[in-house]
């Protein structure tokens, strides 16, 4: 099993669409969380980090649960700008660990 | 702040050569840098973790021999990839924290190097 899984996509949606994200992380001695987005060919850049109280930004919401070990990212009123690869991020210790990645396409 | 600088962003060298990668920190000081790797539709892998001053921690199934790290002052660690074949083909990236190695002050990552092996 993969430390941190989601669901890989794509995620087809149009313009103004809300969007969720799923992540599940299986090492629970895991200390902090985050969101990256990873455009096409180009490094990780730090989204958000997520709380167990929640934390928004903006149009971006992220959630924790860690007695399910779950993480969750929506977005809402999607723009074309969104599309990009969103990646789950979990740290334990001085590590980061990375899901693969879910794939967000908004189209006009 | 927290700038990360990688060079060179991309790089095409003939199979047995090594290549040299840098990362710098910028505007702050890394007394641990990581380095990872990421293949066509892959997540980023870590590779190993670069700490000042002395040796780096490699990942299982990563050979030290061949990614050689390098971290002589605070503000920049090197990556020689050892004669290089097709497979280490990838795209590689840095990364550091102004939080000195603590995962939850969230990372500052390179702009990455994309290394092609002939």
């Amino acid at each position: 099993r993969k430390e941190v899984e989601q669901d890989p996509g794509p995620f087809n949606v149009p313009e103004g669409a809300t969007v969720a994200f799923n992540c599940t992380y299986s090492n629970s001695a895991s200390q902090s969380f985050f969101w990256y987005r990873q455009d096409c060919r180009k490094e990780p850049k730090l989204l958000m980090s997520v709380y167990s109280s929640g934390n928004e930004d903006g149009r971006f919401t992220a959630q924790l649960n860690r007695a399910s070990q779950y993480i969750s990212l929506l977005i809402r009123d999607s723009k074309l700008s969104d599309s990009a690869t969103y990646l789950c991020v979990v740290g334990y210790g001085n590590k980061l660990v990375f899901g693969a990645g879910t794939i967000l396409r908004v189209k006009s | 702040g927290a700038v990360v600088s990688q060079h060179p962003s991309w790089v095409i060298c003939k199979s047995g050569t090594s290549v040299k990668i840098e990362c710098r920190s910028l505007d702050f000081q890394a007394t641990t840098m990581f380095w990872y790797r990421q293949f066509p539709k892959q997540s980023l892998m870590l590779m190993a973790t670069s700490n000042e001053g002395s040796k780096a921690t490699y990942e299982q199934g990563v050979e030290k021999d061949k990614f050689l790290i390098n971290h002589a002052s605070l503000t920049l660690s090197t990556l020689t990839v050892t004669s290089a074949h097709p497979e280490d083909s990838s795209f590689y990236i840095c990364s550091a924290s102004p939080g000195q190695g603590r995962s939850g002050y969230g990372y500052t990552f390179g702009s990455g190097t994309r290394l092609t092996v002939v």
